[in-house]
């Protein structure tokens, strides 16, 4: 069965403070999508990225970067420069196939992050 | 470009009255759809999916329901609320049955039973 784990519950760090989000995830596939999704107070879930399996290379988008390691079964989220804006819940989330077609999410219990002045 | 809308965003009803929940997508054809529901303390629940008109599955037992009527439409419906059923709706598109694609989701319904 798939599993993540977001072991962080809330968050609270200043402005302009780095801050990582964990995630770890369990899964049998060799195969598999990794994703990260914002939620702020409006509700909408907001997607991130997606990283497969095969790519263990990080990635940089602006003051977000990810961090994947198959070796820990771990993908982590890191905010540089954190900002007031970025208060929102994220979660970490994993992909598996359905037998009806498709996909679904499994998703992590999520992060509340809180940025302060 | 592709877009996902959600009526109503707010919905307060008594128990025991009847829902009817609207997702509709714009500018793809044939996508997977979606109905998520997530409960007070955040976690997010997949109940059902849909891979074409008609086609519906449930991942879990609910006193909900869910149709296909059109390509681009999934609605979600219930005989008679219980106050378990309050919560954020979420309804999430793919544009295809690949099974890397991406979830887009739309603005969401709350549901408040009372």
């Amino acid at each position: 069965a798939q599993k993540v784990t977001q072991a962080q519950t809330e968050i609270s760090v200043v402005e302009k403070e780095d801050v990582t989000l964990d995630c770890v995830y369990e899964t049998r596939d060799t195969t598999y999508y990794l994703f990260w999704y914002k939620q702020p107070p409006s509700g909408e879930l907001v997607f991130l990225i997606r990283r497969n399996s095969f790519d263990e290379q990080n990635e940089i988008s602006g003051r977000y970067s990810w961090n994947f390691q198959k070796s820990t079964s771990s993908f982590n989220f890191t905010i540089t420069a954190s900002q007031v804006v970025d208060s929102a819940v994220y979660f970490c989330a994993l992909i598996s196939l359905l037998t009806g077609g498709g996909n679904k999410l499994t998703f992590g219990t999520g992060t509340q992050l809180k940025v302060e002045l | 470009s592709q877009t996902i809308h959600q009526w109503p965003a707010t919905l307060v009803q008594p128990v025991g009255s009847p829902l009817s929940l609207e997702c509709t997508v714009e500018g793809t054809s044939n996508p997977n759809l979606y109905w998520y529901r997530q409960a007070a303390g955040r976690g997010l629940q997949l109940l059902f999916y849909s891979v074409g008109i008609g086609q519906i599955s449930s991942e879990v037992p609910q006193n909900l329901s869910a149709s296909r009527p059109q390509d681009r439409q999934f609605i979600l419906s219930s005989k008679k609320l219980l106050l378990s059923d309050s919560g954020f709706y979420l309804c999430a598109w793919v544009p295809s049955l690949s099974r890397q694609d991406t979830q887009y989701f739309g603005p969401g319904t709350r549901l408040t039973v009372l």
